[in-house]
Order: C-alpha cells, then structure tokens, then sequence
C-alpha cells in the first residue's frame, strides 16, 4: 500500500536553531514527492518538487534534499516566519497525490 | 491573480440539508480535486478530475458527488450531510500531473459543520 509518513508531528525551535523535518515513502511508481507549506486556516502552498534520488532543491532557509526512501525538509537558521505546518506529498502513477499528516513546526523569537 | 476561489468559507448546516460547495480556478488548469482535512488525519482525497466530464473517486468518496460541466468549475455536492462530514475543505487545481507533477494550487478551504 503507498504510503507517507512524516516526523516529528510537532516541532518546536528556537530562532536560529537549525533542524530537518522527515518523510519517508512505501509506493509503487514514484513520479515525485513534493513539499507544501501550510499556514493556520490556510490552503497549502506548494514548495518544491524533487523528481529523484540525489536531487536537492532550495529556497531562501529550506532545502529539501531525496533518498530512494526518504526525503529531509532541512531548515537553516529558521525565524519565527518560517512556523507552519509542513505537508510532504508523493505521486504514484498520473492521478494520485497521497499526503502524509504534517510536521507542524513552531520557531520562538 | 492566479487563484482557486471556494464558497462559502464558513457554513453550519443540519443534517439532511443537501449543499454545495463551489470551486472555481482562473489559470486553464486541466486538474482539480477536493480534499478534506482532519486532525490527526491529514489531507484526504475525495473526488477529483482529470479534465471536463471526467470525474473519479478519491480515497473518501462516499456521501459526495462532485461535476465537471466547465473547465474552471468543480463544485462538491453534499446530497444529504452528515456530522461526520463536518470538516475543512480544500479544493485544489494543477495543470495536469502527468506535466507539472505535485504542483497543486489550493484554495483557501471551507469550514463546514454539520449539526
């Protein structure tokens, strides 16, 4: 059965404090996994899209990083901006997207 | 702007009482799908759409019915709601996954609560 599943579900870091976010992924198929941000009462705000193993992408304090079974959302020296819930995604096959639960992640000034 | 727009953003309701959730995107997209969200659940696929009059069930299709008339239309319908359809609901739009894999576009979710 495809499946995503992310840890920690909560995270809580001090300014500056540097740290990585998990997703691992059991699917048959992989067409990319993808990282979304989402902010309280919010719709999900597409982040990045990593296509294969060994592929790394950044933006701005994130750098998302994939393994043949896993994939690290790393935060470098986060502000208190950057708290959010973070979703990790795959796509199996041409129509299916499946979400993990989220690593809802808080950053204290 | 590029958006996808849902009405209403907040509904309470009763049991019984059939409603209609509209989602409406404004960027030509081929893709779109409704998701619920639930603590401790996550995202969840109920129906979605490859293209016009194209529609196929998610993973929780069940009491939802959903139409593709028009390209930028996807309306959710509730033919007789529930309390355990009391959720947040997120419809999504992309350009086709088979193009632009991943990246959907979501809107800003309704908050329905059914009594």
């Amino acid at each position: 059965e495809d499946q995503v599943t992310q840890s920690p579900e909560a995270l809580r870091l001090q300014e500056g404090e540097s740290s990585s976010l998990n997703c691992s992924y059991t699917v048959s198929g992989l067409r990319g996994l993808f990282w979304y941000r989402q902010d309280p009462g919010k719709g999900p705000e597409f982040l990045f899209t990593l296509y294969s193993a060994g592929e790394e992408k950044e933006k701005e304090r994130l750098k998302a990083t994939l393994t043949k079974k896993e994939s690290f959302l790393h935060i470098t020296a986060p502000k208190p901006e950057d708290s959010a819930t973070y979703l990790c995604a795959v796509q199996a096959g041409y129509d299916k997207i499946i979400f993990g639960k989220g690593t809802r992640l808080h950053i204290l000034p | 702007e590029a958006q996808v727009t849902q009405n209403p953003r907040y509904l309470i309701t009763v049991t019984g009482k059939k409603l209609t959730v509209t989602c409406s995107q404004n960027m030509n997209h081929e893709y779109m799908s409704w998701y619920r969200q639930d603590p401790g659940l996550g995202l969840r696929q109920i129906y979605y759409s490859m293209n016009v009059e194209v529609t196929d069930k998610g993973d929780v299709p069940e009491g939802y019915k959903v139409s593709r008339k028009e390209k930028r239309n996807f309306p959710l319908i509730l033919e007789s709601p529930s309390p355990n359809q009391t959720s947040l609901y997120f419809c999504a739009s992309s350009f086709g996954l088979d193009r632009r894999p991943g990246e959907l576009f979501f809107g800003e979710g309704s908050r329905l609560t059914v009594l």
